[in-house]
């Protein structure tokens, strides 16, 4: 059965900390690693990653994936009140339905000013 | 951020009942998805479509569950009889390209309360 796990559940931070997120996966037929940042209703698109040890950036957030330990990490540096959400990681498959996304319970972020 | 909207943003139901849950997804895209999310658990893949037909199901999309692309652009999700535990989140979401490689776009979601 594939399976995505995210670490930790929850983290409590002050405005100004730098945070790493953690997602690690077993699937098979692996395609990209996606996350998501869930603040209300909809999962909101943040980075795809296909290839291992190429950071992606955006802003003060980045991410990189280990194909060989079958993980990625999110960090988040100089966090502010408006990071707090929960950021889910998802797997994409290569199979027929092409971006079936197998999520991971999620981190909830919560940051203090 | 491309756009995918639904609609209604909430509805509530009684146990039984028919609810059709609407989705635009991206303009001319052929391939389409719905997912689910039960309050405090993970989002769950239920079915994707593609070419007016479905490509790929969960456990979950069992005979309660149809899709349909009644016109060109609208795709709805149909709950024929529902059940309490179909209390959810229900999300459709497109994929950034038409050849469906890229990320996935999620809409804001309907809440369905079954009572």
């Amino acid at each position: 059965e594939d399976k995505v796990v995210q670490s930790p559940l929850s983290l409590v931070v002050h405005e100004g900390d730098t945070v790493t997120l953690n997602c690690s996966y077993e699937v098979t037929n692996f395609r990209s690693l996606l996350w998501y940042k869930q603040e209300k209703k909809a999962p909101t698109f943040l980075f795809m990653l296909t290839s291992s040890g190429i950071e992606k950036k955006s802003g003060r957030l980045s991410s990189i994936l280990d194909k060989k330990e079958l993980s990625s990490i999110l960090n988040i540096t100089a966090t502010q009140t408006g990071d707090s959400a929960i950021y889910l990681c998802a797997v994409a498959l290569n199979n027929n339905a092409g971006n079936m996304l197998t999520f991971g319970g999620g981190t909830r972020l919560m940051v203090k000013p | 951020e491309p756009e995918v909207t639904q609609t209604p943003s909430h509805q509530v139901t009684q146990m039984g009942q028919e609810v059709i849950l609407r989705c635009v997804p991206i303009s001319n895209h052929l391939y389409f998805y719905w997912y689910r999310q039960i309050l405090g658990q993970k989002v769950e893949f239920l079915v994707s479509f593609y070419n007016n037909e479905i490509s790929e199901k969960s456990e979950i999309f069992d005979d309660q569950f149809s899709v349909e692309r009644p016109d060109g652009s609208n795709f709805t999700l149909k709950i024929r009889s529902t059940k309490l535990e179909d209390s959810a989140m229900y999300f459709c979401a497109s994929p950034r390209s038409r050849t469906n490689t890229g990320e996935l776009f999620f809409g804001e979601g309907s809440r369905l309360t079954v009572l």
